[in-house]
């Protein structure tokens, strides 16, 4: 089956920096994506990468490893309104998205 | 600055009522989508639509239906909700085309099932 994994929940402390993790099993792959989603809010598009590598983009960059079938965002100068859960996406062979069930990061001051 | 707006934001419904959930985007998408969002899961595809009058099913079609009349609205349909049915829903919108593929997301529409 296909399977998406990411921590629930992570905390860090504002101003620092913080590594989420998604680690993905699915059929075929067309691309990863990054979004956040603040408490009672619609998800919002963070990133996307499809070859392998660092992509930056402000306080935020996403590696995709496609060998390891793995990606990590990087989340760097911690801000408190940075609190939001995280989610990754994969699209698979069919152009389908299949989600995870998303990362809630807790800044603390 | 594009917008996919969601009729009801909380909804309070009882078992076997027909609940309607709206969705307007005015971004001109050709594709339209549905997902659910409960704690625990990522988000599952109830249906989708490439285009006015299509519809496709995803992951969980049942116990749901929808109607794409106009390029613009998709409608979520319930036909005598369930308890399970319980959740989170949220409509987004994208172009067929787009590099990133990227998702627009309307707010969501929270549904309690009595």
């Amino acid at each position: 089956g296909q399977n998406i994994d990411q921590p629930t929940e992570m905390t860090a402390t504002e101003g620092a920096i913080v590594q989420i993790n998604c680690t993905y099993q699915t059929s075929g792959f067309n691309g990863l994506f990054w979004y956040q989603q603040h408490a009672g809010e619609a998800p919002t598009f963070l990133s996307y990468n499809v070859l392998d590598g660092l992509e930056e983009k402000g306080r935020f960059s996403s590696f995709l490893s496609r060998s390891k079938g793995y990606s990590y965002l990087l989340l760097k100068e911690l801000q408190m309104k940075d609190s939001a859960s995280y989610l990754c996406a994969v699209m698979d062979s069919n152009y389908q998205l299949i989600w995870g069930a998303g990362t809630k990061l807790i800044i603390k001051p | 600055d594009v917008k996919v707006t969601q009729s009801s934001r909380y909804l309070v419904k009882r078992t076997g009522e027909k609940v309607f959930l709206e969705c307007v985007q005015d971004m001109d998408h050709e594709n339209m989508f549905w997902y659910r969002q409960d704690p625990g899961l990522g988000l599952r595809l109830i249906y989708f639509s490439y285009d006015v009058k299509m519809k496709e099913k995803g992951d969980i079609p049942e116990g749901y239906s929808v109607s794409r009349e106009k390029k613009e609205r998709f409608s979520l349909i319930l036909e005598s909700a369930s308890t399970n049915q319980t959740s989170m829903y949220l409509c987004a919108s994208k172009f067929p085309d787009s590099e990133t593929g990227e998702l627009f997301f309307g707010e969501g529409s929270r549904l309690t099932v009595l």
